[in-house]
């Protein structure tokens, strides 16, 4: 069975600082990957995702993320954090079995500090 | 614009009550889920559908059931709402395929009093 590891529930950073927030996956075949954002009394918003191809994923505000195969990880980064970057991140996998069936991180609060 | 939308944000119900949750999408989605979102515990998946009239249990399906007749319509059911259903559940839709996106509904905070 598979499962996502968010090492870190809790992140703080100050503005301008590097966001590092990290995503462990256990998986015997590999996943597509997904960062989704949760703002205060929101739904999840999709970040970013990695299906194939490029491993170096570009997604909105700025965020990016690598998938490291043989580390298992798809950790999201961003050189400059911005107050408005404050939030819950998930990290979750999918597979074209099982419809499609996702499985999320247990999210990470990132707090920016002025 | 595409849109999952929750019947409502805020419900309080009573213990035994029976509850439904309506999810409704207007992206002709194929596939619908329910979560339930509890703090330190991430998302859990509780049913599925990738098909009108057809579900599938997730993790955690225990005191819960749901109706799909419609497409674009998913439905969650407490038969007997208990105080440990406290939650904000969260109902997503997609299309067909590992590689697609889920589009979220902003969530239902249920309160079993």
């Amino acid at each position: 069975a598979q499962s996502v590891t968010q090492l870190g529930s809790h992140v703080s950073v100050s503005e301008g600082a590097l966001v590092l927030l990290r995503c462990n996956y256990s998986s015997s075949v590999p996943p597509y990957l997904f960062w989704y954002v949760q703002y205060p009394n929101q739904g999840l918003q999709l970040l970013l995702k990695y299906t194939t191809g490029a491993t170096l994923v570009k997604g909105i505000n700025g965020f990016e993320a690598e998938f490291k195969k043989s580390e298992t990880s798809f950790h999201l980064t961003k050189p400059s954090a911005h107050m408005s970057d404050a939030a819950e991140y998930f990290c979750a996998v999918r597979y074209n079995t099982n419809a499609g069936k996702s499985t999320f991180g247990d999210g990470t609060t990132l707090t920016v500090k002025p | 614009d595409v849109k999952v939308t929750q019947s409502s944000r805020y419900l309080v119900k009573r213990t035994g009550e029976k509850v439904f949750l309506e999810c409704v999408q207007d992206m002709d989605h194929e596939n619908m889920f329910w979560y339930r979102q509890d703090p330190g515990l991430g998302l859990r998946l509780i049913y599925f559908s990738y098909d009108v009239k057809m579900k599938e249990k997730g993790d955690i399906p225990e005191g819960y059931s749901v109706s799909r007749e419609k497409k674009e319509r998913f439905s969650l059911i407490l038969e007997s709402a208990s105080t440990n259903q406290t939650s904000m559940y969260l109902c997503a839709s997609s299309l067909v395929g590992g590689l697609e996106k889920l589009f979220f509904g902003s969530g239902t905070q249920l309160s079993v009093l």
